[in-house]
């Protein structure tokens, strides 16, 4: 499965929109987008996922570039509960098996 | 939807014993599971993928002797942790992906957190 890389760390205000880049240069055709946040001592939770179009839920909008090499997440109006660990994972072949790097520490301010 | 739950939550053992954790998929039937292990401040790392009805398959230095993996219905799979040691001590964590094909996300327990004196 392709790498992703993600900035370690990142700050938003409290009602503001956070916008969570990742690159996926090596991404495969075939392969899906996945996006997860892990608050403290709890599993993971699923965000939401994407091949090529742009994808929202209730939660947020994966936005992807047209050469699937990057993407971002965006959290419309981050509140403090937003505060976690979020992973951008790039899978979905290989009998769906995700592979987790170490994510981006988003933390919300009031 | 998509509701996996894992039991149990804290396990505190004495070294030497076996330790079970179970798996459910509450709402939906899952042909496939994972386990994932996680040590502080550390991403997931997978274990191994576990099929209904198949034996799993274990991740490159993940001892399948040491972690026993049973995946008897559609909906339950247990990890077991044969003669735990501390160094086996880590936030365990299950999935399990929704529908047989490989894109389906996967949806995650709460965790067990094992301590082993």
């Amino acid at each position: 499965d392709a790498k992703t890389t993600q900035p370690p760390s990142m700050d938003c205000a409290e009602g503001r929109a956070a916008n969570l880049p990742c690159n996926h240069s090596t991404i495969s055709g075939n392969e899906y987008v996945y996006w997860y946040r892990q608050i403290h001592s709890q599993g993971p939770q699923y965000i939401i996922h994407g091949l090529k179009n742009n994808e929202t839920n209730e939660m947020a909008s994966l936005i992807i570039t047209e050469d699937r090499k990057s993407s971002t997440l965006i959290l419309p109006h981050a509140t403090l509960r937003d505060t976690a660990v979020y992973y951008c994972i790039v899978g979905g072949t290989s009998y769906g098996k995700l592979t987790f790097g170490q994510g981006t520490i988003l933390t919300v301010h009031p | 939807g998509a509701v996996v739950s894992q039991h149990p939550s804290w396990v505190i053992c004495k070294s030497g014993t076996s330790v079970k954790i179970e798996c459910r998929s509450l709402d939906f039937q899952a042909t496939t599971m994972f386990w994932y292990r996680q040590f502080p401040k550390q991403s997931l790392m997978l274990m191994a993928t576990s099929n209904e009805g198949s034996k799993a398959t274990y991740e490159q230095g993940v001892e399948k002797d040491k972690f026993l993996i049973n995946h008897a219905s559609l909906t339950l799979s247990t990890l077991t942790v044969t003669s735990a040691h501390p160094e086996d001590s880590s936030f365990y964590i299950c999935s399990a992906r929704v529908g047989d094909r490989g894109r389906q996300p996967q949806h995650f327990g709460d965790g067990t957190r094992l301590s082993i004196l």
